[in-house]
């Protein structure tokens, strides 16, 4: 079975400044897919940022970007120039190939400070 | 346009009840499905649909679990005998149905068994 597991249950950053939320995965498949999602207290899930575990080149979206590695199972996301707008709950997700089921960490919380 | 919604926004009801909880779609998107959010965790998968059937239900907890989705637009997860351990977010959240395809997440309804 899979599992995705984030290790920092809180963080907090500066506005501004950068920060990076770890997340690692256990998984016997070779073609998957990894996803970041935020959940602001609206409760709304909202995709982040997704990787293919094909894809050598890290993902990129405007001011968020991740580094997979895939030896390592690893897939942080870095967001740069935090903003105020940016706290939330943010969760790791795995999907295998070709199921539509997302498993997910169980999240870390970041405070974006003025 | 409008993004998945779900109603209602907040349920509470005895132990021992039955509720219904509905979940509508983006227009057009022939996938759905229902995840269960439980404090400080993050979302499990429960039941997901591809059109009218249910493709994968493999997360349903128990027999108490049911939904459906009679014309593959609205779908309602109904828990018959609730429980106190059923007291959780229930997320639905749609897609266009490729794979893998992003995942649109509705509000959730906050479900409180007493």
């Amino acid at each position: 079975a899979q599992t995705v597991t984030q290790s920092q249950p809180e963080m907090s950053v500066q506005e501004a400044e950068t920060v990076t939320l770890s997340c690692t995965y256990d998984t016997s498949e070779s073609n998957y897919y990894l996803f970041w999602y935020k959940q602001p207290p609206s409760r709304q899930m909202i995709l982040v940022i997704r990787q293919e575990a094909y894809k050598q080149q890290n993902a990129t979206e405007n001011r968020f970007s991740v580094n997979f590695q895939k030896a390592a199972k690893s897939f942080s996301l870095k967001i740069s120039d935090s903003q105020l707008g940016d706290t939330a709950m943010y969760f790791c997700a795995f999907m295998k190939y070709n199921t539509d089921k997302l498993i997910f960490g169980t999240g870390t919380r970041l405070q974006v400070f003025p | 346009g409008a993004g998945v919604s779900q109603t209602p926004s907040n349920k509470v009801t005895e132990k021992g009840k039955y509720v219904e909880l509905r979940c509508d779609p983006i227009s057009g998107h022939t996938a759905l499905y229902w995840y269960r959010q439980s404090l400080g965790q993050g979302p499990e998968f429960l039941i997901y649909f591809q059109g009218t059937g249910a493709a994968d239900d493999s997360g349903l907890p128990n027999d108490r679990f049911f939904a459906v989705r009679p014309e593959g637009s609205v779908s309602t997860l109904k828990i018959q005998r609730t429980e106190r351990g059923d007291s959780a977010v229930y997320l639905c959240a749609s897609s266009l149905g490729g794979n893998p395809d992003t995942q649109y997440f509705g509000p959730g309804t906050r479900l409180t068994v007493l």
